[in-house]
């Protein structure tokens, strides 16, 4: 069964450095998504892409964050700045038009220390 | 808007019992509606959707919901848990007719399954 990939699985950084957060969705799809999930709270929205571009961004994702797909099949969360609170689980997330439910990968835990 | 509620953060069933998960959804437009499933240090898991059509849809691993527009529910059973069922479950809805897909979760019910 096609996966979504994230690498790596825990990164661990000081705060105020910069991270790349890495994925590879499935090959054919279309729609692409960060989430983040704050140890013991709810999975939150972060970004989805689309068509090369952000299709629609929550408050979270301030201009701290940014995304890109540079090769067409990588999709890349980088945090210029990081801060205590960025420490979480993110998760990767990609669909298609025909099949509603994304696949989300098994994301990276960040550590701001 | 959309938002969800789990009722019960904490669910604790026997082996062979009936599992009952609720959720209670609001959304402006006819909502699209799932639940993922996710085990200890692992993603989330589709285990079931609705986007139109028979109310009641069946997942994987012997769940079932059913969506009840009037009460705005899609509440999770399994007549029969197994111990492989413990793990925390999330409901998230998503809007109908859009172009986005963007999902709304809730706070997840974590369920243990006592032997």
């Amino acid at each position: 069964e096609p996966e979504v990939t994230q690498t790596p699985s825990h990164q661990v950084t000081q705060m105020g450095q910069e991270v790349i957060l890495r994925c590879v969705p499935i090959s054919n799809h279309l729609y692409f998504y960060w989430y983040r999930q704050i140890l013991g709270q709810k999975v939150e929205f972060l970004v989805s892409f689309y068509n090369n571009e952000i299709s629609e961004k929550s408050e979270i994702f301030d201009d701290q964050f940014s995304v890109e797909r540079p090769d067409g099949s990588n999709f890349t969360l980088k945090i210029r700045s990081t801060k205590l609170e960025d420490s979480a689980m993110y998760f990767c997330a990609s669909g298609s038009t025909a099949n509603y439910g994304y696949t989300f990968g098994s994301g990276t835990r960040l550590t701001v220390v | 808007a959309q938002s969800v509620t789990q009722l019960g953060s904490h669910v604790s069933v026997s082996e062979g019992a009936l599992v009952l998960l609720r959720c209670n959804y609001s959304s402006s437009v006819p909502p699209y509606l799932f639940w993922y499933v996710q085990y200890p240090n692992q993603g989330l898991q589709l285990l079931l959707k609705y986007t139109t059509g028979a109310t009641l849809v069946k997942g994987i691993n012997g769940f079932e919901a059913e969506f009840k527009k009037s009460e705005t529910s899609f509440h999770l059973t399994k007549p029969s848990a197994h111990m492989s069922d413990a793990a925390e479950y999330f409901c998230a809805v998503s809007e109908s007719g859009g172009s986005n897909y963007k999902l709304t979760f809730g706070k997840g019910t974590l369920l243990t399954v006592n032997p």
